[in-house]
């Protein structure tokens, strides 16, 4: 299986801030990753594919980057409404895979 | 709209077994292949299996593989999960995902199971 190294596990920012999450796979996995937002009590929402592939409707202050085994999430301009924890995924090789998440908090 | 409501769902002892199914609406669900997702308690996010969009073949984490299967009806829009000699690890959210253009890119409320004596 591939792992899906995620930090910060937490993260504190002001409004404003920009602010910056990484996975780092055990393997390559060929960009095939994705980022996906739970705020508290509902379910995840993918954000970003393919690495920087941003879904429909999605503001554009969130972006990804990335190749090989290390990827990056951003969110420049943190809003109170993106308070929430953030996960990778990579889909490149069965069994996807999470990474552990990152809980985003207003400091 | 996409829909996904999960259920069945519960409290259910170590040992036995539990069915869970998901109705969707709002996409072709015979298009799609689907997904089971699922969150611990501690938040751990955990990929269950997936089934083409025809039911002619499943992929499964190894590690569930042998308690786990995952099954369609098109007919009645609805996945299924039946778990089998469930133990308390298996105490988690479960999710039923589409990946229609992305991977999972919906997800239902999901449903809670709790293994307990």
């Amino acid at each position: 299986d591939i792992q899906m190294t995620q930090s910060p596990p937490s993260l504190s920012a002001s409004l404003g801030d920009k602010v910056t999450i990484t996975c780092q796979a055990s393997q390559n996995i060929n960009k095939y990753i994705a980022w996906y937002q739970q705020k508290p009590g509902k379910a995840p929402g993918l954000l970003i594919h393919y690495t920087s592939t941003l879904v429909s409707g999605i503001p554009s202050r969130f972006s990804g980057s990335g190749s090989g085994r290390d990827y990056s999430f951003s969110i420049s301009n943190v809003e109170s409404e993106d308070i929430a924890s953030y996960y990778c995924l990579q889909y490149d090789n069965s069994p996807w895979t999470f990474g552990g998440g990152t809980k985003l908090e207003l400091k | 709209e996409v829909q996904l409501v999960e259920s069945g769902g519960g409290l259910v002892k170590p040992g036995a077994s539990l069915k869970l199914s998901c109705v969707a609406s709002g996409f072709t669900f015979s298009d799609y292949w689907m997904s089971w997702v699922r969150q611990t308690p501690g938040k751990t996010m955990e990929w269950i299996g997936d089934i083409k969009y025809d039911g002619s073949y499943t992929n499964y984490a190894p590690s569930l593989k042998n308690r786990f299967t995952i099954s369609r009806d098109n007919a009645k829009s609805t996945l299924y999960l039946q778990m089998s000699n469930v133990r308390s690890e298996d105490t988690a959210t479960y999710y039923c995902t589409p990946s229609t253009l992305a991977p999972f890119d919906y997800w239902g409320q999901g449903v809670m199971v709790t293994v307990s004596s």
